[in-house]
């Protein structure tokens, strides 16, 4: 079964380092997405992204997030400059409309010390 | 600001029974409505979608949607150990893709 997956499983930094989280979404999916969830919080939307371009973001999505498609298959989240309260579980997400029914990967842990 | 509002639980169930979780939404346009499963440590899984008022069945389980009320539902028949988790409701409005989660509630069936 096509599923979604995400590299690394859990990363430790130091705070004001940058980090790359990187996912493969399923490969006929068109619609692709970052969401986090805090621990023990809500699964927040950050951003989605179509046609190589971001669609929608959300408040969190601020200038030290950026995310990219550097090739056909990779969709990459990067934090500039991580702060403390960034430490959350990264959930990438992938979708073949805009019906809502995402497909998530398993997560990348950030740990910011 | 759109709510989406669980209680959190945990919502004890024995093995077997029916198990009933309730949400609800604050923000009227909302078009879509969606039931996620999340195991401790693990990712959000589609259980079920619903985007018209009325019942939609799906195996052992059951989501009712009421517009009016702002009122989703989802019923697990014959709850098994395994159904322990967390239950996420989700709303997304029509043509947008974002998808806005509730805080989840816990299900425990014991066997």
């Amino acid at each position: 079964e096509p599923e979604v997956t995400q590299t690394p499983s859990h990363q430790v930094t130091q705070m004001g380092q940058e980090v790359i989280l990187r996912c493969v979404p399923i490969s006929n999916h068109l619609y692709f997405y970052w969401y986090r969830q805090i621990l023990g919080q809500k699964v927040e939307f950050l951003v989605s992204f179509y046609n190589n371009e971001i669609s929608e973001k959300s408040e969190i999505f601020d200038d030290q997030f950026s995310v990219e498609r550097p090739d056909g298959s990779n969709f990459t989240l990067k934090i500039r400059s991580t702060k403390l309260e960034d430490s959350a579980m990264y959930f990438c997400a992938s979708s073949v409309s805009l019906t809502g029914e995402l497909f998530f990967g398993e997560g990348s842990r950030l740990t910011v010390l | 600001q759109k709510e989406v509002e669980q209680n959190s639980g945990p919502l004890s169930v024995p093995e077997g029974a029916i198990a009933s979780l309730n949400c609800t939404y604050s923000d009227r346009v909302s078009q879509s409505f969606f039931w996620y499963r999340q195991y401790s440590g693990k990712s959000p899984e589609l259980i079920m979608s619903i985007y018209s008022n009325g019942d939609k069945e799906d195996g052992r389980f059951t989501a009712q949607l009421n517009k009016a009320s702002q009122y989703v539902s989802l019923l697990i028949r014959d709850s098994q150990p395994s159904d322990s988790a967390t239950y996420l409701c989700a709303v997304k409005d029509s043509g947008y893709s974002t998808l806005t989660f509730g805080k989840g509630t816990m299900l425990l069936v014991s066997p």
